[in-house]
């Protein structure tokens, strides 16, 4: 069975940061991409950022670039967001999520439950 | 940016009828389209890739056609469990994917 856990949300001041985690499971980690999409209370959805498999290619929203990292180990089973510089509008419900195929063009097929993050002062 | 616009925002259905739900892109996605299912406090579910594919364990009342830029969710018979918020997502044109606002299926 496929689990994404995610971790590492919470309130935090604008400028801060916080580090988004993914534990991965169910799954051969490494063989698929992997992407990060918030939802902001009450909102639609919105993709911020993906990765390969390989983690050779990252890719990011307009909105988080320059602000946000994506990453992963694939020995650890785990994917990681690196936010930096939050502002208000970063507040939002944050899903890791699987994608199809190893690629990052692809639809998602496993989403894990989502982490908290608010930015606020 | 490619925009994906839903229609209609909310729709009032009956157990046991017929839903269409529309999705359109502002150019053409090919067939690298998805549709979403969300309840309130949980995650979005897949339900169609690939415009027309149906995800595992999806039931068959869900049907998805559309190639380029129209795109359609047809739910045939509509259950209970099925009340929802339901989203399209293009993965053509990308970064960014993006998704339409959705639209609320709730019970007439």
């Amino acid at each position: 069975e496929v689990q994404l856990l995610e971790s590492g949300g919470g309130l935090v001041q604008p400028g801060g940061s916080l580090r988004l985690s993914c534990g991965a499971s169910g799954f051969t980690f490494s063989s698929y991409a992997m992407s990060w999409v918030r939802q902001a209370p009450g909102k639609g959805l919105e993709w911020v950022s993906g990765i390969s498999g390989s983690g050779g290619s990252t890719y990011y929203a307009d909105s988080v670039k320059g602000r946000f990292t994506i990453s992963r180990d694939n020995s650890k089973n785990t994917l990681y967001l690196q936010m930096n510089s939050l502002r208000a509008e970063d507040t939002a419900v944050y899903y890791c999520a699987k994608m199809l195929r190893i690629v990052v063009v692809a639809a998602i097929d496993y989403w894990g439950q989502g982490t908290l993050v608010t930015v606020s002062s | 940016e490619i925009v994906m616009t839903q229609s209609p925002a909310t729709l009032s259905v009956s157990p046991g009828e017929r839903a269409t739900l529309s999705c359109r892109a502002s150019q053409s996605v090919s067939s690298n389209l998805a549709w979403y299912q969300q309840k309130p406090g949980q995650a979005p579910r897949l339900l169609i890739y690939g415009a027309s594919t149906r995800a595992t364990n999806i039931p068959a009342r869900f049907s998805g056609s559309g190639s380029g830029t129209e795109f359609t969710l047809t739910i045939s018979s509509l259950q209970s469990e099925d009340f929802a918020v339901y989203y399209c997502q293009q993965y053509n044109n990308w970064p960014p994917w993006t998704f339409g606002q959705g639209t609320k299926v709730e019970i007439k």
